[in-house]
This record gives structure tokens, sequence and C-alpha cells, in this order.
């Protein structure tokens, strides 16, 4: 099955700081999210974005779908951004359910 | 206001019993999906239902069943043949359109 990758595993930041989050795939893709898990474990929806660039306030996403890469992009972090980021994807053809990353961890220190 | 309901918050099962999880959408979504999380890891795919009276096993399928009776309801119920099921259970909802996932807020069961 499809392989997804997400880098770093784990990211320590101060606050007010900007991060960069990777997420690596290794079959082309119809569909692509970004969710953030909070520390009770739910998972907020950031992204849909198979493919190009979206901003939403601090936070924006890139998808390279012909180099399958995805990146999100957090700028100037607040502790509120705490927890874990997590990369999904599903193949091409499949009736798109999805394959996660393993996640990055990200903490931000006040 | 549309959402994922998911039920109980916590769940307690003795080693040997059956025990069923349920999921709820008034989202008016076609389709659904059930995922496990271990500590530490990503989200696993159990079974997922695209219509009505249809489903189909993910990657870990082994030691649970679902039901697709309603399009508002996809229950999972974790069986005793399941080796390990202490974990976080996440089920998810999309529309036919397709803008992405809608996940509920999960169910942790623990085995005693």
């Amino acid at each position: 099955g499809i392989q997804v990758e997400q880098s770093p595993p784990d990211l320590i930041l101060q606050e007010g700081a900007n991060s960069t989050l990777r997420c690596n795939f290794s079959d082309s893709v119809n569909n692509l999210q970004w969710f953030h898990q909070n520390p009770w474990g739910q998972l907020i929806n950031l992204f849909y974005i198979p493919s190009g660039t979206k901003q939403n306030g601090r936070l924006s996403a890139t998808t390279v779908a012909t180099e399958r890469y995805s990146l999100l992009y957090i700028s100037s972090s607040q502790t509120t951004d705490s927890g874990v980021y997590f990369c999904a994807v599903a193949p091409s053809g499949s009736a798109r359910q999805l394959t996660f990353g393993s996640g990055t961890q990200l903490t931000v220190l006040p | 206001d549309g959402g994922i309901t998911q039920s109980p918050k916590y769940l307690f099962r003795k080693e040997g019993q059956n025990v069923t999880l349920s999921c709820e959408q008034n989202l008016n979504h076609d389709a659904m999906y059930w995922y496990r999380q271990d500590p530490g890891q990503g989200l696993r795919l159990i079974y997922y239902s695209q219509i009505v009276n249809d489903f189909q096993k993910g990657d870990i399928a082994e030691g649970y069943s679902v039901s697709r009776e309603k399009k508002e309801s996809f229950p999972l119920t974790v069986t005793s043949a399941q080796k390990n099921p202490t974990a976080f259970y996440l089920c998810a909802s999309s529309n036919r359109g397709f803008d992405g996932y809608t996940f509920g807020s999960g169910t942790r069961l623990t085995v005693v």
C-alpha cells in the first residue's frame, strides 16, 4: 500500500517562531489532508489539499503532487498550536479511505 | 450543529466480552470510517462504508465487525477475537462531493 512519511517526528519551538512540517508519499493521490490532534484526542481537519496551496490564518499548506510531497507551514506559533500534526493520503483510484503518517509532535513553549 | 457523535467516551471491557462503540452523524454524509489509534502512533483503518448496507474491510479488520443499516449510523463491535483491543477508536465521515473527513471525538477502550 501507499507509504506516508512525516518529518520531523518531534519539534520544539519557542512561542512566536515559524515552522515547516513535511509529508512525503509514495504514490499518486486523490486526497491529502492535514490534521491537528489536540491533547484530548480530537482530530481537527486543517486542510484538504491534494494539490496546490491554501492558507487559513497563520497556517498554510502546499502540495506538489508531481513530486509527491506536502508542506504545512505554521507562522508565529502559539502554545495552543501544540499537539500532533498528521498528514493522511488516499491513492488515486481508491475509494478515498485515508492512510495516515506517524505524525509530528509539536510543542510550543511560552 | 452538524457533526459526528461517538459514545461512550470511555469504555472498560473484561476479557472475553464483546463491546459495541456507537458512531452517529447528522452531516448527511454517505461514507463512514472506523480507525484505531495506539499510543504515539498514527491511525489505522479498521472498516469503511461507502453506502448503506455495504462495508469493506480496512487494514486491521480482524476481531472487529460493523453494520450500516442507516445512513446516519455505523456502529463498531470489538469482539473477543480481537487480541489487543485497548486503544483509542475514531469514527469519521465524508460526503459525496468530497472535501475531506470529519472526525468524531473518539472512544477510549480499555480491557481490564
